[in-house]
């Protein structure tokens, strides 16, 4: 978890955007992803994009990609109440050894819409 | 789609007794994961495998075993259950190699020891 770092709390208003950030180490990093936890559930996969790409776009979702920056981010447009969960970044390692397959979680950005 | 399944969402268990947390996936994914989540600490890695029978170390594997005798099942075992060990476990899967190696997730264990 200390190679990818997220912000904890994010606040917006409904309709509004909400963009999340998330930075990483690891340059050989070949997937980013982002999930989506809701309480007291398992972590739903949102999308991800490849290290190649800078964007990526998927309805209300956007996901940006600066690899020089190491930086990451997901923007939500028209933020609904429904949108409130917590956000996990996590990246995947072409070059760790034996533990390809493995993800590498941030500790997750708890979302809160206000209506 | 790929459905993960856990043997329970809720648990609770008593100090000193041996748990066991089942996951079951129905796509033959080789890899398959536990992790447990604390507030303010994330997901961390506990244990996972890659095949049948093969198993690696995650970053807290104290206290906890795991066991992978048929692909699509990988058990936790906790062998003496301690109050540190209440959390929220969770079971994923992936395929590997595959194209993107995104993990999907089961709906999760609350374990609470008392």
């Amino acid at each position: 978890g200390e190679d990818v770092e997220q912000s904890l709390f994010l606040s917006v208003r409904e309709g509004d955007s909400s963009v999340i950030n998330c930075t990483y180490t690891d340059s050989s990093s070949t997937y980013l992803y982002w999930y989506k936890q809701e309480p007291g559930a398992g972590l739903q996969l949102l999308t991800y994009i490849f290290s190649n790409m800078d964007m990526k776009q998927d309805q209300r979702l956007t996901v940006l990609l600066n690899k020089k920056d190491k930086h990451l981010s997901l923007r939500i447009a028209d933020t609904q109440t429904g949108d409130s969960a917590i956000y996990f970044c996590a990246e995947s390692s072409a070059d760790r050894g034996s533990t390809l397959g493995r993800l590498y979680f941030g500790r997750g950005t708890q979302l809160t819409v206000w209506p | 789609d790929v459905k993960v399944t856990q043997s329970s969402r809720y648990l609770v268990k008593r100090t000193g007794e041996k748990v066991f947390l089942e996951c079951v996936q129905d796509m033959d994914h080789e890899n398959m994961f536990w992790y447990r989540q604390d507030p303010g600490l994330g997901l961390r890695l506990i244990y996972f495998s890659y095949d049948v029978k093969m198993k690696e170390k995650g970053d807290i594997p104290e206290g906890y075993s795991v066991s992978r005798e048929k692909k699509e099942r990988f058990s936790l075992i906790l062998e003496s259950a301690s109050t540190n060990q209440t959390s929220m476990y969770l079971c994923a899967s992936s395929l590997y190699p595959g194209p993107s190696y995104e993990q999907y997730f089961g709906p999760g264990t609350r374990l609470t020891v008392t």
